[in-house]
């Protein structure tokens, strides 16, 4: 099965800095790849996911990068604010067959104001 | 808005009790899922449900059942509950089975002493 691995467990930085979380898979048939924040007391919601035939994508001041060859993806937060303080979750799996969505271990975003 | 409701945030149960744990989606999804979140380990799927009254186990589904007798509402079953079933506990829909949008209830904290 899938395996994913995150990095780092815990981030901090200045508010306004850039922060940055990578992610490794496994399975080179997946091909879906999603990215949930979690805020404090809270369930995850979807920020934004890419499928394999993207290399990158963007929704404002996040952005998304996917390496195939080297199986990893990562998120990136540009003019990071306080409001981007979260536990972050990335998520492997591929839609052939029955494969599940497999999450990695999570980053603790902390954004020092 | 999608919105998946978790029927108790907070339970304290004793080693052996029987445990139920309640979630309802109010936007027709198909597809409903446990997922049980530990610190360090991230989101794993416990059981996960495609159709009413139909099951699939997911990757730690050992000493869990689960039971979908309506759309909307999908409970997760502790039969006999362990001190190592301490966690949070997330319910989530979607519409497609893995490779779609989840969406997340707020989440269970279950204590079992």
């Amino acid at each position: 099965g899938e395996n994913v691995e995150q990095h780092p467990s815990t981030l901090s930085v200045q508010e306004g800095d850039s922060a940055v979380i990578k992610c490794t898979y496994s399975d080179s048939a997946s091909n879906y790849f999603p990215w949930y924040k979690q805020e404090l007391g809270k369930g995850p919601q979807l920020i934004i996911d890419i499928r394999s035939n993207v290399g990158e994508k963007k929704d404002q001041r996040i952005a998304v990068t996917l390496n195939k060859t080297a199986k990893h993806f990562s998120l990136h937060i540009t003019e990071t604010q306080p409001e981007d303080s979260a536990v972050y979750f990335c998520a492997a799996t591929s839609n052939f067959g029955n494969e599940k969505l497999t999450f990695g271990t999570g980053t603790r975003l902390t954004i020092i104001p | 808005d999608v919105k998946v409701t978790q029927s108790s945030r907070y339970l304290v149960k004793r080693t052996g009790e029987k445990v139920f744990l309640e979630c309802v989606q109010d936007m027709d999804h198909e597809n409903m899922f446990w997922y049980r979140q530990d610190p360090g380990l991230g989101l794993r799927l416990i059981y996960f449900s495609y159709d009413v009254k139909m099951k699939e186990k997911g990757d730690i589904p050992e000493g869990y059942s689960v039971s979908r007798e309506k759309k909307e509402r999908f409970s997760l079953i502790l039969e006999s509950a362990s001190t190592n079933q301490t966690s949070m506990y997330l319910c989530a829909s979607s519409v497609g089975q893995h490779t779609g949008e989840l969406f997340f209830g707020e989440g269970s904290r279950l204590t079992v002493l």
